[in-house]
């Protein structure tokens, strides 16, 4: 399709392993976002990349959450001994302008963390 | 800091009201941008509106408008008519050079009953 793709739409896993959340962006666009939507609550930057310039890293809660970006396209986000707190819907959006214009969304990979 | 604030978490209106939709907004940079994104029910937000802080001029599109007023830092959002397909929660956002993300508010549930 020619919008944002996210994998898996649902993961459930168990406290203390690990996860990975896989977005496949919109063909050209150099900015790439997570957020994390926890239940009822607004979106939490969590990490940017924009073309090949280093991400900022700056919303990520702990060092047991990473992402990387690869080839400029395809982003995965990790997060490591899972805890229940992790527990939320994780969105994914690229951008062509970066803040400054329209964010494309993913429909998001929801986690829950038993 | 970046702050943006919807003290409005949820709002219930009867098809055919009008409905108003606050956010106010917080920043110390002069050049910034404001989203008004929706996200249904399916889960994808939706882009709506974006503006810069140095266009004041409302907007409207259609049934929606948008009214800036720096003086009071707020950026509000009225659907007019509403309708049952208004059913969503209503993010807006904030985006300016102190950081490379929006900062969401937390979001308005707004329900349009039949």
């Amino acid at each position: 399709g020619a919008g944002v793709s996210q994998s898996p739409s649902n993961k459930v896993t168990e406290k203390g392993k690990d996860v990975e959340l896989r977005c496949d962006p919109i063909s050209g666009h150099t900015a790439l976002y997570w957020y994390r939507q926890s239940l009822g609550q607004g979106l939490e930057f969590l990490i940017y990349f924009q073309g090949n310039s280093a991400p900022d890293k700056s919303g990520l809660p702990s060092d047991r959450f990473s992402a990387e970006r690869t080839g400029g396209s395809v982003s995965t986000l990790t997060i490591q001994r899972t805890q229940q707190e992790d527990s939320a819907v994780y969105l994914c959006a690229s951008s062509i302008q970066g803040w400054t214009g329209e964010l494309f969304f993913g429909e998001g990979s929801r986690l829950t963390v038993l | 800091a970046q702050k943006v604030t919807q003290a409005q978490t949820e709002i219930s209106v009867v098809e055919k009201e009008d409905v108003t939709l606050d956010c106010v907004y917080e920043t110390r940079d002069t050049t910034y941008y404001l989203f008004w994104y929706k996200q249904p029910p399916s889960g994808e937000l939706v882009f709506l509106i974006r503006r810069n802080s140095f266009d004041e001029q409302n907007e409207i599109s259609g049934r929606y408008s948008w009214n800036f007023q720096k003086s009071t830092s707020s950026f509000n959002f009225t659907i007019t008519a509403s309708q049952v397909v208004d059913s969503a929660v209503y993010f807006c956002a904030l985006g300016s050079n102190a950081g490379n993300m929006l900062t969401f508010g937390g979001g308005t549930r707004l329900m349009v009953k039949p």
